[in-house]
């Protein structure tokens, strides 16, 4: 069956702190993975993609990686500012059909 | 320049009524979704159209119809809400036909049913 596993289900760090957020997935065959930041009251916004070949990938203060092997990724946040306090959702795509398989998410609270 | 519009973002609606739900998008995407959204944040897939085309309809009560007058637009409407209905109802829109392409969300329509 195909499915999506993120870890915490919640957390709450200090503002300037680092974390990291974990998705197993066990979708196949795998296509893609994409992480979404949701802010309370928006709809998910897409931050980065990793496919097969790709084991790490940066978008500013955001490191994506992939191990493809063990079906795992993670979303490094550094330096967390106020405004990454979001809602973060994994999501993998198979490479047959438009299938696209949800996390259940992670929420994030930045503290002052 | 809004890329994924839906209206309304509020709606509150007593038990037995009929709604609708519109959603346009500006990005010349040819799929466009509905997603539910429950109260632990899970964003479920209800119906996808490509091309105006239903392409996938998962176990969705029938009093859920969609309707794609066009490309552009996919608006959902719902017969006699039930309480179990409340929840947030997201639109989105991608390529079907290119690697990769990202899902678009617009920001949400909040249904409650009292």
């Amino acid at each position: 069956k195909n499915q999506v596993e993120q870890s915490p289900q919640s957390l709450i760090i200090l503002e300037g702190k680092n974390c990291t957020l974990q998705c197993n997935y066990t979708v196949s065959p795998f296509s893609n993975l994409r992480w979404y930041k949701q802010d309370t009251g928006r709809g998910p916004v897409s931050l980065t993609i990793m496919t097969f070949s790709e084991n790490t990938k940066s978008n500013g203060r955001y490191t994506a990686t992939l191990d493809a092997d063990t079906k795992q990724s993670s979303l490094h946040i550094t330096a967390s500012q106020l405004s990454d306090s979001a809602s973060y959702i994994c999501v993998v795509s198979p490479n047959t059909g438009n299938q696209f398989y949800f996390g259940t998410g992670t929420s994030l609270t930045v503290i002052p | 320049d809004t890329a994924v519009s839906q209206t309304p973002k509020y709606l509150v609606t007593q038990m037995g009524n009929d709604k609708s739900i519109k959603c346009e998008q500006n990005l010349g995407h040819d799929t466009m979704y509905w997603y539910k959204q429950d109260s632990k944040k899970f964003l479920k897939i209800m119906f996808s159209y490509n091309n105006k085309e239903l392409i996938i309809n998962e176990t969705v009560p029938n009093r859920f119809s969609p309707k794609s007058p066009d490309k552009a637009h996919l608006n959902l409407h719902i017969n006699s809400l039930e309480l179990g209905d409340s929840a947030v109802y997201f639109c989105a829109s991608s390529h079907l036909d290119r690697d990769f392409s990202p899902l678009h969300f617009g920001n949400g329509t909040r249904l409650t049913v009292t």
